[in-house]
């Protein structure tokens, strides 16, 4: 499978835990997105990677949320002290160019 | 006033009907536009994508854009119940941040 891969798919936590998430892009795209998407909801861009420079990150919801991408390949996104608010599916796309967007399965939180 | 406004459903049509989404924006920036179809509890798969006004034709799936009125639609013929599915627009600038409209369910009921 070459696709967009993300891990874990489903996350159960306790508020004020610390998570993180880790996705995979398809191996020759440059570009990484990370979006949140709620019930009922289209997806919610958060922050994006081209290689391993974050160039949009002000739409990260708070302080709590961080991502890295060190190498330019996989990329992790950490919530901290999570709230149950944060309960949500956390998506991950990948592209070659800045074009087509190609998502993963997404990581199902939920916080209890 | 959202960015992105989406038709939203649900919408149920019986099996080869003729499916119409739209969904209508308000900032005239957007230059890029595409078409996502999410199944259940997945990530979402790009269907159709265009840049410019006028229509993409792409099997049973026809895409149409009017940046003069700022309205796109996607339109299914002869929709089969494996098109049951949420149907999402999105739009972006010239970077890369994209802002989608928030569904349409649709049932195809056979």
């Amino acid at each position: 499978d070459t696709g967009v891969s993300q891990n874990p798919r489903h996350k159960i936590t306790k508020r004020g835990q610390n998570v993180t998430f880790r996705c995979d892009p398809i191996s020759e795209h440059n570009r990484l997105y990370w979006y949140r998407q709620t019930l009922g909801q289209g997806p919610e861009f958060l922050t994006y990677f081209q290689n391993e420079a974050q160039l949009e990150k002000s739409r990260l919801l708070s302080d709590r949320f961080s991502a890295e991408r060190p190498k330019g390949s996989f990329s992790t996104l950490e919530i901290q002290r999570t709230e149950q608010g944060d309960s949500a599916m956390y998506l991950c796309a990948s592209s070659s160019g800045g074009d087509t967007q190609y998502f993963g399965p997404g990581t199902r939180l939920t916080v209890l | 006033q959202k960015e992105v406004e989406q038709d939203p459903g649900p919408l149920s049509v019986p099996e080869g009907a003729i499916v119409s989404l739209n969904c209508t924006y308000s900032n005239s920036a957007f230059q890029y536009f595409m078409w996502y179809r999410q199944y259940s509890r997945k990530g979402p798969e790009l269907l159709m994508y265009t840049y410019s006004s006028g229509n993409k034709e792409d099997g049973r799936f026809t895409a149409q854009v009017d940046k003069s009125s700022k309205y796109i639609s996607l339109f299914i013929r002869d929709s089969q119940p494996s098109d049951s599915a949420t149907y999402l627009c999105a739009m972006r600038y010239n970077n890369n941040d994209m802002r989608f409209g928030a569904g349409t369910r649709l049932t195809v009921k056979p």
